[in-house]
């Protein structure tokens, strides 16, 4: 099973900052990656697979890089709507599709 | 329009079952794989299990191998899971989402939840 881990677990912004965030996968999943937001109350939305390519809809702002075991995605200019808890999860070698233990953007 | 609704969830004692199902619209149902995603109270995102698009191929978390059985109804759009020898560490919200092809891969639609408790 492939274990993907998140840092930091917990991320302190200001709106209009830039907010990096890590993904590391215990062995290579090529771009095999995707990122998710999850809302309080609400179910996750897809923002970017294959590593680097944004999902119908998902503003400019976000951006996904890396490759093998680490990715990042980046959010270039934080809006109010932007802080949630965000996931990865790696679908190269499967069963089980695994997701990270997740990464909370909060306000700073 | 995607739409993916899910019903089944409930109060269930431990050892009892329960069936979930999701039904589908907004897309060619048997052209995708389906998945089930739970999420325990205040807790990350757990992959369950997921079908193939013709239903012929099915796969499981470790956690359920034996206990949960998926399955599709590509006639009626509907997704099931059916959910025997339930345990308190069961309970979560479970989601059903679309994968992006015939295969599970990434989670493309979700919908929006429904909640399954087990006491302990």
């Amino acid at each position: 099973e492939i274990v993907m881990t998140q840092s930091p677990a917990t991320l302190s912004v200001s709106p209009g900052d830039r907010a990096t965030l890590s993904c590391r996968a215990s062995q290579s999943v090529s771009s095999n990656l995707a990122w998710y937001q999850q809302k309080p109350g609400q179910a996750p939305r897809l923002l970017i697979y294959g590593a680097s390519t944004r999902a119908t809809g998902i503003p400019a702002r976000f951006s996904g890089s890396g490759s093998g075991t680490e990715f990042t995605l980046t959010i270039s200019s934080l809006q109010s709507e932007d802080f949630a808890v965000y996931y990865c999860q790696q679908y190269d070698n499967w069963p089980p599709l695994t997701f990270g233990g997740g990464t909370e953007v909060e306000i700073k | 329009e995607v739409q993916l609704v899910e019903s089944g969830g409930g109060w269930v004692q431990p050892g009892g079952s329960l069936r979930l199902s999701c039904a589908a619209s907004g897309f060619t149902f048997s052209s995708y794989a389906m998945n089930w995603v739970r999420q325990a109270p205040g807790k990350g995102l757990e992959w369950v299990s997921g079908i193939s698009g013709s239903g012929v191929y099915t796969f499981y978390a470790d956690s359920v191998m034996g206990r949960f059985t998926i399955s599709r109804d590509n006639f009626r759009n509907t997704l099931h899971l059916q959910m025997k020898s339930l345990r308190a560490e069961d309970t979560a919200v479970y989601y059903c989402a679309k994968g992006s092809d015939s295969r599970p891969d990434y989670f493309d639609d979700w919908g929006q939840g429904t909640l399954v408790t087990v006491p302990s």
